[in-house]
């Protein structure tokens, strides 16, 4: 039972790279989360799944895409990373399991 | 939208009792959580209220105010180990559209 994983746990992109964040939970939970941190931001929803097949816009959507095609994985995407989109990502399967986090840099 | 607010900062000695409020703004209220992050580290789940009252958990306590949009955790017999930051987070449910959303947290420093 590996609870939330997240899958890297770090990674540097040069500005315009792409790549996917994968989140994977091994609890059936309907619900999942993907976040971002920031010194003295806290965390802000990015978007989250009720369930598979299904995503929703959080708080800040903007320039990240997800999918959830199957109930265990949710994927993050980022089509052409920014500067401003270097950051602590954290998944969260349920309310209460979080993944340990990937650091991203954009330079 | 939603607004989440508690400190920025607070400050604590060991073994004395701490309380860390959080007020919110929302339609759609639908429970609110605690949670502890220590630094570097994800968050770790502390405590759900949904109900108004009082939800006791060893040291932790946790209290819910819905009239008032307010809560606030409360911590015993502090140790060292409790340094860390305390997220406040309230569940909003609207038009089929659930999701949590978090306050900026309380960093506690514990002095020896």
């Amino acid at each position: 039972n590996a609870g939330v994983t997240q899958t890297p746990k770090f990674r540097v992109l040069k500005t315009g790279q792409s790549m996917t964040l994968l989140c994977a939970q091994d609890m059936n939970h309907e619900y999942m989360y993907w976040y971002r941190q920031d010194p003295g931001m806290g965390l802000r929803l990015i978007h989250y799944s009720v369930g598979e097949g299904t995503t929703a816009k959080g708080e800040v959507p903007d320039g990240y895409n997800v999918s959830r095609l199957k109930k265990q994985n949710f994927l993050l995407g980022l089509e052409s990373a920014a500067p401003s989109q270097t950051s602590v990502y954290f998944c969260a399967s349920g309310e209460q399991y979080f993944g340990p986090g990937t650091r991203l840099t954009v330079t | 939208g939603q607004n989440i607010d508690q400190p920025t900062e607070m400050t604590a000695t060991e073994g004395a009792i701490v309380q860390i409020n959080c007020t919110y703004q929302t339609s759609g209220f639908n429970g609110l959580f605690w949670y502890q992050q220590h630094a570097g580290e994800a968050p770790t789940f502390l405590s759900y209220n949904v109900l108004d009252g009082l939800e006791e958990k060893g040291r932790f306590s946790s209290f819910l105010s819905r009239s008032k949009g307010y809560s606030y955790l409360l911590l015993k017999e502090l140790q060292m180990k409790d340094s860390a930051s305390y997220l406040c987070a309230v569940r909003d449910w609207r038009n089929r559209d659930d999701k949590i959303i978090f306050g900026k947290g309380t960093r506690l420093h514990i002095l020896p």
